[in-house]
């Protein structure tokens, strides 16, 4: 599976944008960019996908290079709740069979009242 | 919904103690998955399943049986417990929509310590 870099830890201010980036130099042409966060204390729940266009829905942004090289979730006006380990996963052309999703580390974010 | 729901929420066991840890999905999912998520690490698929009796093994099989006789269920079973499983576990189950991008739905949990 092509891998995914970010960055250990963020912080940014209550109610400020948050720019989220994710580097993956080795994907794929058929990658789909997948973004998870996990709140303290619960499951990752899903936040957006893409695969070359910009894409947008009530939770969040995602922007894709043009090279896809690297892509960003945005964070439009950050609130206390956002605060979570966010984590960028490339998901490729599979069967049904096996849709693994390998998670990283990922970035946790911290918003600062 | 209730969505994906795992019980227990926490367990303690001895070494060489036997448990089932419960998932259970009211989506009507037929893939569904359990990840176990240790300190610093991501998440590591155990097991998962496409369907009723289909199951197969994820990347870290080893001390872990499951079965799939419905839908909405997919218990996870310790056999006998090592230190080694001392982690929190995650059910996970999606649609099966024919896209692979359809979204995985977890639950919340089950945080299992073995002395």
């Amino acid at each position: 599976d092509a891998k995914t870099t970010q960055p250990n830890s963020m912080e940014s201010n209550e109610e400020e944008p948050v720019h989220l980036p994710c580097n993956h130099s080795t994907i794929s042409g058929t990658d789909y960019i997948h973004w998870y966060r996990q709140l303290p204390s619960q499951g990752p729940e899903y936040v957006i996908h893409g695969l070359t266009s910009n894409v947008n829905n009530r939770m969040a942004s995602l922007a894709i290079a043009e090279d896809r090289k690297s892509s960003t979730l945005i964070l439009h006006r950050a609130t206390l709740r956002d605060a979570a380990v966010y984590y960028c996963i490339l998901k490729g052309v599979s069967n049904f069979g096996n849709e693994k999703l390998t998670f990283g580390t990922g970035t946790r974010l911290t918003i600062i009242p | 919904n209730a969505g994906v729901t795992q019980t227990p929420k926490f367990q303690v066991l001895k070494t060489g103690q036997s448990m089932t840890l419960q998932c259970a999905q009211d989506m009507n999912h037929e893939y569904m998955s359990w990840y176990r998520q240790d300190p610093g690490m991501g998440l590591r698929l155990i097991h998962y399943s496409v369907g009723a009796g289909i199951t197969d093994q994820g990347e870290v099989p080893n001390g872990y049986n499951v079965s799939r006789s419905t839908t909405e269920d997919f218990p996870l079973r310790l056999l006998s417990a090592a230190p080694s499983q001392t982690s929190v576990y995650f059910c996970a189950s999606k649609r099966r929509d024919g896209a692979y991008n359809s979204p995985l739905h977890f639950g919340n949990g089950t945080r299992l310590t073995v002395t």
